[in-house]
């Protein structure tokens, strides 16, 4: 399969923790990535692996794998952090990559 | 510090060909593989297509019979030409290093972008 699927949309209160996922078959043979994207912006690298934040990205993302569903969580999530997420991966014959749809955070 | 920067023509016309190319600085071009995704307004990622060092490419079925994506090593860019456009090509056209590694499972991540290229398809 070469489709990944996010939740359209989620909301978080202020300093709360909220866990956005994303479902494919392909997640059962590579890890996900989590990409940050603000309005008029480049998406930005929050996790990748197993669970890995680039340098510069706060250690309140994390991420997680289980099956065929990847995990992006944000523990304490503050007013910066509402954005868009996407997930990505290759697909299960690791000649193609696929992207979520998005899914819109927004901080209560 | 890796950086990507990217350029070519923002507004084009139906039937035209989209050029862009993305330069790297920073950064051998060996051991990666170098992307190309575009976002239409109000819309998600989408992924184009690849190349690695040697010339090899992997392009999205969805686009593949009018994308060619090529490297230049000597000057460590990569281009993206796609033609025929329309206006369902509008779009911010993004270029991206590819990191691609496996041990028991795989790993991908995109973790170098380019600024983002505004192209518009208007007649």
């Amino acid at each position: 399969s070469s489709e990944l699927t996010q939740d359209p949309a989620v909301s978080v209160a202020l300093g709360q923790t909220v866990r956005i996922t994303c479902q494919g078959d392909s997640l059962r043979s590579y890890y996900g990535s989590w990409y940050q994207q603000k309005p008029g912006q480049a998406p930005v690298l929050v996790i990748y692996g197993k669970n890995d934040r680039p340098s510069g990205i706060p250690d309140r993302f994390s991420g997680s794998s289980s099956g065929d569903t990847t995990s992006l969580t944000i523990t304490g999530a503050q007013a910066e952090d509402e954005a868009d997420y996407y997930c990505n991966s290759r697909d299960s014959s690791g000649n193609l990559v696929v992207f979520g749809g998005g899914t819109k955070l927004t901080v209560l | 510090q890796v950086q990507l920067q990217q350029w070519g023509a923002g507004l084009l016309k139906p039937s035209e060909t989209l050029s862009l190319t993305c330069a790297v600085y920073g950064e051998s071009f060996s051991d990666y593989y170098w992307s190309w995704m575009r976002q239409p307004p109000g819309k998600g990622l989408e992924w184009i297509g690849e190349i690695n060092h040697s010339g090899s490419t992997n392009y999205n079925p969805s686009h593949k019979s009018r994308v060619t994506i090529s490297v230049d090593t000597s000057k460590n860019q990569f281009s993206l030409k796609l033609s025929s456009v329309t206006a369902a090509d509008t779009a911010v056209y993004y270029c991206a290093r590819t990191r691609l590694y496996y041990d028991s499972r795989g790993y991908h991540e995109f973790d170098y972008w380019g600024q983002g290229t505004l192209v518009t398809v208007s007649s």
